[in-house]
């Protein structure tokens, strides 16, 4: 199993503003991934960021507007850039533990509101 | 692409009765992963059950059971003695066996009534 600390839990944010959300786990991974969940919707997957590589990102979702690091095995960071009011989503981290029982680990995610 | 369908937005139910969720996908991979994970209003997602493609028994994990029919590409998940902290919203989900990431539903909102 894994424990994700991801940081901060919520913020609220002046739009053309920029928030960095930390991502933390117990142990190391090879793959992270990044979540978006807009009000009442399902998850939409914004990156996969490996350790020592570019992330990967998804159809819609440009590094411009969300860079991501990740400088170690056991943490990332999302920075949300440039924000509107389209931008207020709840963010969460995941990690899948790679093993036989693969099952994926989710942080308690960031409410980001937008003004 | 794979898709998860969830066709019910919401369901509720009486306490300590039986509820079904269900969910259908769409993949031409053979093997496979499917999951349902609850969200309750703490935001914290949690795996509520998992069941491999190539097996054809049904998972079960307490009072949560599925209904896996590989053929109709159909997984629903039975919850029995239905409590209130079930309340949350599910999540169907879907990884293929050499895949990277999870595809999701649109999640059902379930509601316990007292």
């Amino acid at each position: 199993s894994a424990v994700i600390s991801q940081k901060p839990s919520r913020d609220i944010c002046q739009r053309g503003t920029s928030l960095t959300i930390q991502c933390q786990v117990d142990s190391q991974v090879t793959m992270m991934f990044w979540y978006r969940q807009q009000p009442g919707q399902s998850l939409t997957l914004i990156a996969t960021a490996n350790q020592g590589s570019e992330a990967t990102y998804e159809s819609g979702f440009v590094i411009d507007k969300f860079p991501i690091s990740r400088p170690n095995l056991t943490f990332s960071t999302l920075t949300v850039s440039n924000m509107s009011p389209e931008d207020s989503s709840i963010y969460l981290c995941s990690v899948e533990d790679g093993g036989f029982n693969t099952e994926a680990f989710f942080g308690q995610g960031t409410r980001l509101t937008v003004v | 692409a794979q898709t998860v369908t969830q066709s019910q937005p919401e369901m509720s139910v009486q306490e300590a009765e039986t509820v079904t969720l269900s969910c259908t996908y769409d993949t031409s991979e053979s093997d496979y992963y499917l999951f349902w994970y609850k969200q309750p209003p703490s935001r914290q997602m949690i795996l509520v059950i998992r069941q491999e493609a190539y097996k054809q028994q049904n998972a079960t994990e307490n009072r949560f059971s599925v209904n896996f029919q590989k053929a109709a590409k159909s997984f629903s998940l039975k919850i029995s003695d239905s409590q209130l902290g079930d309340a949350a919203m599910y999540f169907c989900a879907y990884r293929a066996f050499y895949g990277q990431n999870f595809v999701f539903g649109p999640g059902t909102r379930l509601s316990v009534l007292p």
